[in-house]
């Protein structure tokens, strides 16, 4: 079966630095999302690796540890905006585009 | 621009009632899925499709059906629905091994 745990819910300060953390265990393994979804809406998509290391984009950072089924996502110099729930999801389709969803972290910065 | 589209935004059914919800985009895109999302947990996969003529089963698939008629759209039927069935549900699609574009959303309640 398919195992992907996020901690539920995580709180931060503006300005601060945050990293949400991501494990998994899937029968497959093609690479891994990083999505934001703010409340009522419709998560976008923010970053991805199939190999490891650190991906860069901004003031938002990806890690991937393959061998230990692990991902994070950093946030640095957070805003009120980042307020959103995270959503880790590992594409466990080698032959096509077929993802697992965690549940997700909501993360709450506070001023 | 290229968009994904859900229709009707909000559904209100009765138990035992036929639903289908509308989902279209124009991205061309050969990948599509159906996900619905409850209060505190992430998103889980009802049925996707990799090309015209392509369906398949997700992880809560019973009392759900999907075909895929064209590239652009996968409509999603409700064959009898159940107050279980009470969520909001999201479609999204995707080009190969890329990431995943998600509608806006449909919030359905069933009485």
């Amino acid at each position: 079966g398919q195992n992907i745990d996020q901690p539920t819910e995580m709180t931060a300060t503006e300005g601060a630095i945050v990293q949400i953390n991501c494990t998994y265990q899937t029968s497959g393994f093609n690479g891994l999302f990083w999505y934001q979804q703010h409340a009522g809406e419709a998560p976008t998509f923010l970053s991805y690796n199939v190999l490891d290391g650190l991906e860069e984009k901004g003031r938002f950072s990806s890690f991937l540890s393959r061998s230990k089924g692990y991902s994070y996502l950093l946030l640095k110099e957070l805003q009120m905006k980042d307020s959103a729930s995270y959503l880790c999801a590992v594409r466990d389709d080698t032959n096509a585009g077929k993802s697992t969803f965690g549940d997700g972290t909501t993360l709450t910065v506070k001023p | 621009d290229a968009e994904i589209t859900q229709s009707p935004r909000h559904k209100i059914t009765e138990t035992g009632r036929q639903v289908t919800l509308a989902c279209h985009q124009t991205w061309n895109h050969n990948n599509m899925f159906w996900y619905r999302q409850d209060l505190g947990h992430g998103l889980r996969l009802i049925h996707y499709s990799y090309g015209v003529q392509d369906t398949n089963k997700g992880e809560v698939s019973d009392g759900y059906s999907v075909s895929r008629s064209n590239t652009e759209d996968l409509p999603l039927t409700l064959e009898s629905a159940a107050s279980s069935q009470t969520s909001v549900y999201f479609c999204a699609s995707s080009r190969d091994y890329n990431e995943q574009f998600f509608g806006p959303g449909t919030r359905l309640t069933v009485l």
